[in-house]
């Protein structure tokens, strides 16, 4: 099956520094990403979609230079949280379109930050 | 405004019975997905119905979809402590772009 990984699992920052996260897609190639955040027994948020060689596409509300989005070739992309605070502590995950499956997604593990 | 609303929050049941979860949207869609998710984990697709598709089994999965009541059902029969996770509905909105949009989720619990 599509598999979809994402690292680092875990990550502990201080406030104000940025943080990285990929998102690969293992065994297929991915034109269209997308990320998501979800705080604690909440569902999930679109944040952006991540598109292979254009500019990513951000959800109202989301500050595009406080989430950097690069989706660099068709199996990775990396969200980059810029200037971290506490208030971004969250759990960031990523999917991957899968092409020819009937729209499916498939997601990544998840992300935990903490900014502290 | 929230796309999908699910219910029940959270749902104990015991080890062989059947669970039920409701998903209800507000606008016009291609399909409606539905996903489990561990505590502390990633998400895992379980089934895809399409708003031109009524009814979709997999396995012990079964979900069907009204678009004239914009709902959406999953049931899960015989259910197993391993079944013990939230689910939560997803909705690619007509002309979004695959953008799917979740629902609140339902915490099932299933005790032995």
């Amino acid at each position: 099956g599509a598999v979809v990984s994402q690292h680092p699992s875990r990550v502990i920052c201080k406030s104000g520094t940025s943080v990285k996260i990929e998102c690969r897609s293992l065994d297929f190639q991915a034109t269209t990403m997308f990320w998501y955040r979800q705080f604690p027994k909440q569902s999930l948020m679109l944040m952006a979609t991540s598109n292979e060689g254009s500019k990513a596409t951000y959800e109202q509300g989301v500050e595009k230079d406080k989430f950097l989005i690069n989706h660099a070739s068709l199996t990775l992309s990396t969200l980059t949280v810029t200037s971290a605070h506490p208030e971004d502590s969250s759990f960031y995950i990523c999917s991957a379109l899968l092409p020819g499956s009937s729209d499916t997604q498939y997601f990544g593990p998840g992300t935990r930050l903490t900014v502290l | 405004s929230q796309q999908g609303e699910e219910d029940p929050q959270a749902l104990s049941i015991q080890e062989g019975e059947n669970a039920t979860m409701n998903c209800s949207y507000k606008t016009s869609i291609n399909n409606l997905q539905w996903y489990r998710q561990n505590s502390g984990r990633g998400l895992v697709h379980l089934i895809l119905i399409r708003s031109n598709e009524r009814e979709k089994h997999s396995g012990r999965l079964r979900v069907t979809l009204d678009t004239s009541k914009k709902s959406s059902s999953l049931l899960i029969t015989a259910s197993r402590a391993a079944d013990t996770a939230s689910y939560f509905c997803a909705t690619d909105l007509t002309g979004g772009g695959n953008k799917l949009t979740f629902g609140t989720g339902t915490q099932l619990k299933v005790e032995l």
